[in-house]
């Protein structure tokens, strides 16, 4: 089945500050990615997703890039303000195999942003 | 639009004992997927319901179950509990055939004593 590592597990940055999370995936045929942010208390929130036919989306502060031959896609956020800080998970979607219309999710990141 | 929904918020049940979670999906999405969240496992897919019938399904035992109505309102249940099966349950819905952007509730607290 589908295998998605994230990077770092945690990361601390000051306000203002640019902050970059990684993901790989195992299974090419997975072509569907999404990020999540989760705060306390909260169920995630669906912030930006990208298509396998796409290399980059961007969003006011966020973007994601999607390096299919590498198997890795990148969540990219700017001018990082204080309420930015939260849980953030990435996630592929199965297209074949035992992987097939299931969305399996990385391990999640704990974003701190410093005043 | 309303958000999706799920009920009830916390929940606290004895081993062996069984649970009935429900979730009312954003409206028109005939897609629901069940998920448990917990800290050393993460989020885990435990299975898609899509127009009443189970469209994909996760590594879980057979003690976790599910099923979606005909409004799209979905339940899972699990039985005979075990203390590994506190987590949080989420349930998330999705718009379209393919279950692609999925929407997630705020969950469900579930407490194994």
């Amino acid at each position: 089945g589908e295998n998605v590592e994230q990077h770092p597990s945690t990361l601390s940055v000051q306000e203002g500050d640019s902050a970059v999370i990684k993901c790989t995936y195992s299974d090419s045929a997975s072509n569907y990615f999404p990020w999540y942010k989760q705060e306390l208390g909260k169920g995630p929130q669906l912030i930006i997703d990208i298509r396998s036919n796409v290399g980059e989306k961007k969003d006011q502060r966020i973007a994601v890039t999607l390096n299919k031959t590498a198997k890795h896609f990148s969540l990219h956020i700017t001018e990082t303000q204080p309420e930015d800080s939260a849980v953030y998970f990435c996630a592929a979607k199965g297209a074949g195999g035992t992987s097939y219309g299931k969305l399996t999710f990385g391990q999640g990141t704990i974003l701190t942003v410093h005043p | 639009k309303a958000g999706v929904t799920q009920t009830p918020r916390y929940l606290i049940k004895t081993r062996g004992q069984q649970v009935t979670l429900s979730c009312s999906p954003i409206s028109g999405h005939r897609s629901v997927s069940w998920y448990q969240q917990t800290p050393g496992q993460g989020l885990q897919f435990l299975f898609e319901y899509f127009s009443e019938t189970q469209r994909n399904k996760g590594n879980f035992p057979g003690r976790f179950s599910g099923r979606q109505f005909s409004n799209s309102r979905s339940e899972m249940n699990v039985s005979t509990l075990e203390l590994g099966d506190s987590a949080l349950y989420l349930c998330a819905s999705s718009g379209g055939t393919e279950g692609y952007e999925q929407y997630f509730g705020p969950g469900t607290r579930l407490t194994v004593t």
